[in-house]
């Protein structure tokens, strides 16, 4: 599976916009993008996943890039409750393929 | 949604002795459960695949024969640390992905927190 390289942290104002930026240059084209967070003490949960074109649900928006070596999440209005700390990996999909997660963003959302 | 629960959520226990933690799948049915172990301030660590009916595939390092894995059934998995130690202390996480499901989307449970004293 493709590497993944996201910065360590990141701050965001209450109702602003988070965009968190994920490079992963080696990617291959059967390769997805996914994003996952963990708040404290919590396991992690799914937010959203995409191969090459922009997906929206009910929290985040993800853009990749055209060459697909890039990706930014968006959650287009950040609480206070999305403070944590967010994976991207991008992975094969299909039965036994198994989820490492990097180091993260950790996103800090103050008042 | 799919939930993922653990049990317990949290336990103390000395030193040498074994602790076993569950895993279930609560309105899916998963044939493939992940472990993760978590040591404070670092990423999740996957430890093992475990798969329904069939023997557990270990991560390089992960010792099997003191981390127990069993498989059950399609929504349980259980994890075993034998003779644990202050070592092993750690946040010990389970995911399950859903049989049913088109994507590799993977469920998390909250989480088990093991203090060995």
């Amino acid at each position: 599976d493709a590497k993944t390289t996201q910065p360590p942290s990141m701050d965001c104002a209450e109702g602003r916009a988070a965009n968190l930026p994920c490079n992963h240059s080696t990617i291959s084209g059967n390769e997805y993008v996914y994003w996952y967070r963990q708040i404290h003490s919590q396991g992690p949960q799914y937010i959203i996943h995409g191969l090459k074109n922009n997906e929206t649900n009910e929290m985040a928006s993800l853009i990749i890039t055209e060459d697909r070596k890039s990706s930014t999440l968006i959650l287009p209005h950040a609480t206070l409750r999305d403070t944590a700390v967010y994976y991207c990996i991008v992975l094969l999909t299909g039965g036994g393929n198994k989820l490492t997660f990097g180091t993260g963003t950790q996103l800090k959302v103050e008042l | 949604g799919a939930v993922v629960s653990q049990h317990p959520s949290w336990v103390i226990c000395k030193s040498g002795t074994s602790v076993k933690i569950e895993c279930r799948s609560l309105d899916f049915q998963a044939t493939t459960m992940f472990w993760y172990r978590q040591f404070p301030k670092q990423s999740l660590m996957l430890m093992a695949t475990s798969n329904e009916g069939s023997k557990a595939t270990y991560e390089q390092g992960v010792e099997k024969d003191k981390f127990l894995i069993n498989h059950a059934s399609l929504t349980l998995s259980t994890l075993t640390v034998t003779s644990a130690h202050p070592e092993d202390s750690s946040f010990y996480i389970c995911s399950a992905r859903d049989l049913a499901g088109v994507s590799n989307e993977q469920f998390f449970g909250p989480g088990t927190r093991l203090t060995v004293l």
